[in-house]
């Protein structure tokens, strides 16, 4: 039992280009979401996902995209990565998260020069 | 939307003496807030959550209250440990949200040796 994976760890991409960020968990949980991480600004829900075929927008979805396709995946696209866009990145899932909370994967550090 | 505030933003204290964090939120209708704890480079990881039907819960150091008239929670830790140094995250359910949770901006624990 894995938890939460995300990769890669780190990433320095160049402005304007795009790539994916990965997450795979394998507890089976519906629930699954994204958040950046800025210093003094918290945790930040970038977009989440209900279930398999199910994804909707956070606070801050400009940017980014998502898809869920299957239970265990929820990838984040960059379309046309800025600056504004370097932040730690962390993806959650849970079974039922307002009785137990989210379990976090250990996070993408990316750069964007 | 759910609006969740922590104070202070940082706070020191000698090693074995309490710290207490507190959140406040602003949608009455919250029924879940959990504590993340995340040390520095980590994830965030759930150390302790409490429901609105409940006014206190504890485990071992730590505890949580919750006050939903004030619409307040804190964090309680008793006999502060170096290994307590990190920072806390509070989080309250967004009702009607698909199990969202609205994170606050973190405060720094600091524990003095």
């Amino acid at each position: 039992n894995a938890g939460v994976t995300q990769t890669p760890k780190f990433q320095v991409l160049k402005t304007g280009q795009s790539m994916t960020l990965q997450c795979a968990q394998d507890m089976n949980h519906e629930y699954m979401s994204w958040y950046r991480q800025d210093p003094g600004m918290g945790l930040r829900l970038i977009h989440y996902s209900v279930g398999a075929g199910i994804t909707d927008q956070g606070e801050v979805p400009n940017g980014y995209n998502v898809s869920r396709s299957t239970t265990e995946d929820f990838p984040l696209r960059l379309l046309s990565a800025a600056p504004s866009q370097t932040s730690v990145y962390f993806c959650a899932s849970g079974a039922d998260p307002w009785r137990h909370g989210y379990t976090f994967g250990s996070g993408t550090r990316l750069t964007v020069v | 939307g759910e609006n969740v505030e922590q104070h202070p933003s940082t706070l020191s204290v000698q090693e074995g003496d309490s710290a207490v964090i507190k959140c406040t939120y602003s949608d009455s209708a919250s029924n879940y807030f959990p504590w993340y704890k995340q040390e520095l480079g980590k994830r965030p990881q759930l150390i302790i959550d409490i429901r609105s039907n409940v006014g206190e819960k504890k485990d071992q150091r730590i505890a949580v209250t919750l006050n939903k008239t004030a619409k307040h929670f804190s964090l309680h830790i008793t006999e502060t440990q170096p290994e307590d140094s990190a920072v806390y995250f509070c989080a309250a359910s967004i009702a009607g949200g698909n199990n969202r949770l609205a994170f606050g901006k973190g405060n720094q624990v600091v524990v003095i040796p």
